[in-house]
């Protein structure tokens, strides 16, 4: 199946700094990545939808300026956690759709504010 | 609005038995369901879906059933293995739409 990369797996940070996270469709062209956030114990949530070459769809609640998303090219999008808190400690995961619909997900990231 | 529900947080099944995880959902506009599996701090890895114009789909071990009058599914682990502990995610989408929608997760454990 296809291959979905995201990088890197486990990150710790300071408060009021910022994390990227990447996210690579490796074997195929994904114009549409999605960024997910897992609290312990619960589904995984939805905060935005990844457009290659246009502003990212967020979800409601999700703040736009605190989780920056940017789709630069067809097999990559990243996820940028601005001034880090420690309520923003959690896992996150990011998916793309494949030729048949279904997603494929990264390995997801877990980030941990200090 | 929990759209798609797993209501059985949790389920230990002896191994070789057969577990059965469910799903229930409410938009009846979804067509298209999938079935996920997690190990912690791993992404979901997909296991196997079903088209609303089906009711069974059949891949290896598993085996995901659909009724859609009822609005459930179900997938079946036949013979059940320790690898096979993990959480099961059922996921809804319908066609033009690219979110899914997930369900709150079974936790599956297999007992040697």
């Amino acid at each position: 199946g296809a291959v979905v990369s995201q990088h890197p797996s486990r990150v710790i940070c300071k408060s009021g700094t910022s994390v990227k996270i990447e996210c690579r469709s490796l074997d195929f062209q994904a114009t549409t990545m999605f960024w997910y956030r897992q609290f312990p114990k619960q589904s995984l949530m939805l905060m935005a939808t990844s457009n290659e070459g246009s502003k990212a769809t967020y979800e409601q609640g999700v703040e736009k300026d605190k989780f920056l998303i940017n789709h630069a090219s067809l097999t990559l999008s990243t996820l940028t956690v601005t001034s880090a808190h420690p309520e923003d400690s959690s896992f996150y995961i990011c998916s793309a759709r494949g030729f048949m619909g279904e997603a494929f997900f990264g390995q997801g990231t877990r980030l941990t504010v200090v | 609005d929990q759209q798609v529900k797993q209501n059985s947080p949790s389920l230990s099944v002896q191994e070789g038995r057969i577990s059965i995880l469910n799903c229930d959902y409410t938009n009846s506009m979804f067509d298209y369901f999938l079935w996920y599996k997690k190990y912690p701090a791993e992404g979901p890895t997909f296991l196997i879906s079903i088209s609303s114009i089906k009711d069974k789909n059949e891949d290896g071990r598993f085996t995901v059933f659909l009724n859609k009058s009822a609005k459930h599914l179900s997938l079946h682990i036949v013979p059940s293995q320790p690898g096979d502990s993990a959480v099961y995610f059922c996921a809804a989408t319908y066609f033009g739409n690219e979110k899914l929608t997930f369900g709150t997760g079974t936790r599956l454990t297999i007992i040697p």
